[in-house]
């Protein structure tokens, strides 16, 4: 059953540490994104990565780390230098065809709660 | 750089029909998507339009398409109350080629 899977679905971080969100895709797709969701402000682009050991930073990259070491997967570090880190993550992937479509398939998200 | 703008909320009766409607400033944006988004869930593609067409209909979706105007809407007929949900309109292509730009989303809520 292809899909994208995030882990974990609910995650606590106390302020000052770092913490990891994991995705993974077995769609064998070669492009994925995070995009961080608040309410009432849509969803916004962190990180992007079209090809692995390849990335780019979306629109809100301050305070966050990734990397693309294989193809299915593109783990996303929230550091401490991220000041609002509590909101939604959605992970999501699509084929990288070389045209200008991006129909994107997304995972089920992780809710992160700072404490 | 794009941007893409929606009403925040809309409410109607079952067995209307919805209309969700979403602006976009960039002319080159090749593909528009609607997403749904039911409670703590990921996004769940509804139905996508190309840039050189007016209009698309799938089943109980119809996605009007105006270029001139950078205007998008998608008409839900027959509207359910398991169509409750956020509905996310997204661009891509053109000056955000490789990623999609979202909306901030649609809450529509659906009364019996």
């Amino acid at each position: 059953d292809g899909g994208i899977t995030q882990s974990p679905k609910y995650l606590f971080r106390k302020e000052g540490q770092n913490v990891t969100l994991s995705c993974e895709q077995n769609l064998n797709h070669d492009a994925m994104y995070w995009y961080r969701q608040d309410p009432g402000q849509g969803l916004r682009l962190i990180y992007y990565s079209q090809i692995v050991n390849d990335f780019q930073k979306g629109d809100i990259a301050e305070g966050y780390s990734v990397s693309r070491e294989k193809k299915e997967s593109f783990p996303l570090t929230v550091t401490s230098a991220q000041k609002n880190p509590t909101a939604f993550y959605l992970c999501a992937s699509s084929v990288n065809r070389g045209r200008r479509d991006t129909e994107a398939f997304f995972g089920q998200g992780t809710r992160l709660t700072v404490v | 750089g794009e941007d893409v703008e929606q009403s925040l909320f809309l409410s109607v009766r079952e067995g209307d029909s919805s209309v969700i409607n979403c602006t976009y400033t960039d002319s080159s944006s090749t593909y528009l998507y609607w997403y749904k988004q039911e409670p703590g869930a990921g996004l769940q593609l509804l139905t996508y339009i190309f840039s050189n067409m007016d209009m698309k209909q799938d089943q109980r979706l119809t996605v009007l398409l105006n270029k001139k105007d950078k205007h998008l809407s998608l008409r839900i007929a027959d509207t359910q109350t398991g169509d409750s949900a956020i509905y996310f309109c997204a661009s891509a292509g053109g000056t955000s080629y490789g990623k999609l730009t979202f909306g901030q989303g649609t809450i529509l809520t659906v009364h019996p």
